[in-house]
């Protein structure tokens, strides 16, 4: 299994930019989640998609952040504008529908200046 | 509402000793309870999970937890630790009616050589 790939890797740019985040689940999961890490807040979930549907946004932070998954193999995160306090590290996690668990991707660690 | 804590945000044990991570959850039913690592740099990696049947389940690692019901708690435990176990430990439980995962705030395992 080649994993949950998220890309990029490392991420900085200038607040005010418009930032997206990429992730490619394992092939065969039909669940996807979007999680945000940092020291002060721990691990949050953002929004999680089921069979490609958004079922649960109610993390996201603001109108600022908006995901999509157009098919089965592709998701985004994006936030638009980006602001100082969204860095962080972003990470994606993909599972089978059920009890099975969640396999992480390696994160996007996203700096905003 | 559903929840896992853990008490302690970090632990130090000496390599070779037995080492033990503290999780107690709150949920109403049966709990469907997972242990999570995450090494510097990278995503969390499942370790095992709990759902139904024997109370001592055994993961990855060398890596194994404790269901006990009357006291709400999920233990995770080595026999022996090694300096390469020190990471970051999650406990998280499924939510019932979703794919969502609550985690906890995580314990920072140190072992020292």
């Amino acid at each position: 299994d080649a994993g949950v790939i998220q890309s990029p890797r490392h991420e900085v740019t200038e607040m005010g930019q418009e930032v997206t985040l990429r992730c490619k689940p394992i092939s065969g999961h039909n669940s996807l989640f979007w999680y945000r890490q940092t020291m002060m807040r721990g691990l949050e979930l953002l929004i999680y998609f089921n069979n490609n549907v958004p079922i649960d946004d109610s993390g996201m932070p603001e109108d600022r952040f908006s995901a999509k998954m157009p098919n089965a193999s592709f998701s985004t995160l994006k936030i638009q504008p980006s602001e100082p306090r969204d860095s962080a590290v972003y990470f994606c996690a993909s599972s089978r529908t059920g009890l099975e668990p969640q396999h992480f991707g390696d994160g996007t660690r996203l700096s905003i200046l | 509402a559903q929840s896992v804590a853990q008490p302690e945000d970090q632990v130090n044990v000496a390599e070779g000793n037995p080492l033990t991570v503290k999780c107690t959850y709150s949920v109403s039913g049966n709990p469907y309870l997972f242990w999570y690592v995450q090494y510097p740099n990278r995503g969390l990696q499942f370790l095992l999970k709990y759902i139904t049947g024997d109370n001592l389940v055994k993961g990855s690692y060398g890596f194994e937890a404790e269901f006990n019901k009357s006291q709400t708690s999920f233990h995770l435990k080595k026999p022996s630790a090694l300096v390469s176990d020190s990471a970051l430990y999650f406990c998280a439980v499924r939510d019932r009616n979703t794919d969502k995962l609550i985690f906890g705030t995580g314990t920072r395992l140190q072992v020292f050589p």
